[in-house]
This record gives C-alpha cells, sequence and structure tokens, in this order.
C-alpha cells in the first residue's frame, strides 16, 4: 500500500500568520491518466471531513484563497497564508491513484 | 446542495452482521462511483470500497474483503454496505463518499458510528 506521511502531526499556530502542512507518498502519484489523485480534507470537531483541493492544486467552491495546494511527485504542501479561527481541525492529505487509496495520519492544527 | 445521509449504524456483537445506507440527494449521479470510507477511534481514515455505475465494478480494500459487500440502486441513488463477521477493529464512523469522479472524492456524508462490542 501507498504510505503517506504527513508533518508536522500537530501545528499550533499564531492567528493571522503561515501555516503549512507537508504530505510525502511513498510512491509517484501520477496516475496513468496523467492526473495527480491528491486531495486534502479538512475536519473541524465535531464534523465529517471536508474537501478542501483536489488533483493537488484545485480548491473546492467556497474555500479562501489563502489556502492553497502544490507539489509534484512524492511531496505535496497545503499552505494556509493568514490562520484564521475556522481554520482549526485535523487536515488529511489522501492519494487515490494506487488502490488502496490511502490517507495520510492528520495534521492537528490549533490557535496558540 | 448536495446531501448524503448514511444510516443503519448501531452496536453489534462480534461475528454480527450490520447494513448501511447511504441516500444521495441534490446530486445527479450518472455514471458515476460512489464508496465508503472509515474512521476509527482514533482518527485514522480508511478507504474501505468504491462500486461503478453501468457495470457496478467494485473494489475493496483487504481488511474487508470476502466480509463487506457494496452495492447500490441507482434509481433510487442508494448506497449499500453489508457488513458480516464484523469484529471489533470495525469500530469507526462510516462515511460514503461521491462525486464526478471518486477519486477526487468531492462530497462525504456525515457518517454513521459502528461499534462491535460484546
Amino acid at each position: 500500500d501507498v504510505v503517506m506521511t504527513q508533518s508536522p502531526l500537530s501545528l499550533p499556530v499564531t492567528l493571522g500568520q503561515p501555516a503549512s502542512i507537508s504530505c510525502r507518498s511513498s510512491q509517484g502519484l501520477v496516475y496513468s491518466d496523467g492526473n495527480t489523485y491528491l486531495n486534502w480534507v479538512h475536519q473541524r470537531p465535531g464534523q465529517s471531513p471536508r474537501r478542501l483541493i483536489y488533483k493537488v492544486s484545485n480548491r473546492d467552491s467556497g474555500v479562501p484563497d489563502r489556502i492553497s495546494g502544490s507539489g509534484s511527485g512524492t511531496d505535496f504542501t497545503l499552505k494556509i497564508s493568514r490562520v484564521e479561527a475556522e481554520d482549526v481541525g485535523v487536515y488529511y492529505c489522501m492519494q487515490a491513484t494506487h488502490w488502496p487509496w490511502t490517507f495520510g495520519q492528520g495534521t492537528k492544527v490549533e490557535i496558540k | 446542495q448536495v446531501q448524503l445521509v448514511e444510516s443503519g449504524g448501531g452496536l453489534v456483537k462480534p461475528g454480527g452482521s450490520l447494513r448501511l445506507s447511504c441516500a444521495l440527494s441534490g446530486f445527479t449521479c450518472n455514471d458515476c462511483y460512489m464508496g465508503w470510507i472509515r474512521q476509527t477511534p482514533g482518527g485514522g481514515l480508511e478507504w474501505l470500497s468504491y462500486i461503478g455505475d453501468r457495470r457496478l465494478y467494485t473494489n475493496y480494500a483487504a481488511s474487508v474483503k470476502g466480509r463487506f459487500t457494496t452495492s447500490k440502486d441507482s434509481a433510487k441513488n442508494s448506497l449499500f454496505l453489508q457488513m458480516n463477521s464484523l469484529r471489533a477493529d470495525d469500530t469507526a464512523v462510516y462515511y460514503c463518499v461521491t462525486g464526478p469522479q471518486i477519486r477526487d472524492a468531492a462530497y462525504w456524508g456525515q457518517g454513521t458510528l459502528v461499534t462491535v462490542s460484546s
């Protein structure tokens, strides 16, 4: 199985400051159709996960542009340019190139 | 607005069975795939299965293959998960997921809790 490794696992941040989460895969994630199926989902406390980013860098409707995804090959990053209170929760990366599709362990973002 | 509503979770004894359902609304799932993901009490997420539309192709994670069966009723926009031979480590919140392309995991339900305990 493809192992997704996130770091850090805990990320205390100050409101208004930037935050960055790394996600590394144990194999390359380019699928045979040329797409890279790397998604980011966000789970607020007490809620179900919600997708933020798909195919590495495509933001979902309603996701603010201060949140961005980037990367290629086996290294991917989620960045928040200015953290707001609504950004708290756990962020997971997920690959859907190689079955079984797998998730990272999650990164818990909290406000200092 | 897309809504996925799971139901059927509950407390079941080890070795028992349970059938989960997921009702989809607000999204026309023509020729689309649907799948199941679970989240353990520790927070880990695991893709369990997905099912295609026209040919009803299915795929399963090794941890549930042979015990769980995914099916769907396209006319009713519904997805099902038949879970047999349940074990304590199947305890989790179960989410159904779909979207224009299943690999993008666009839409998630609110989840239903399954607890396997004697």
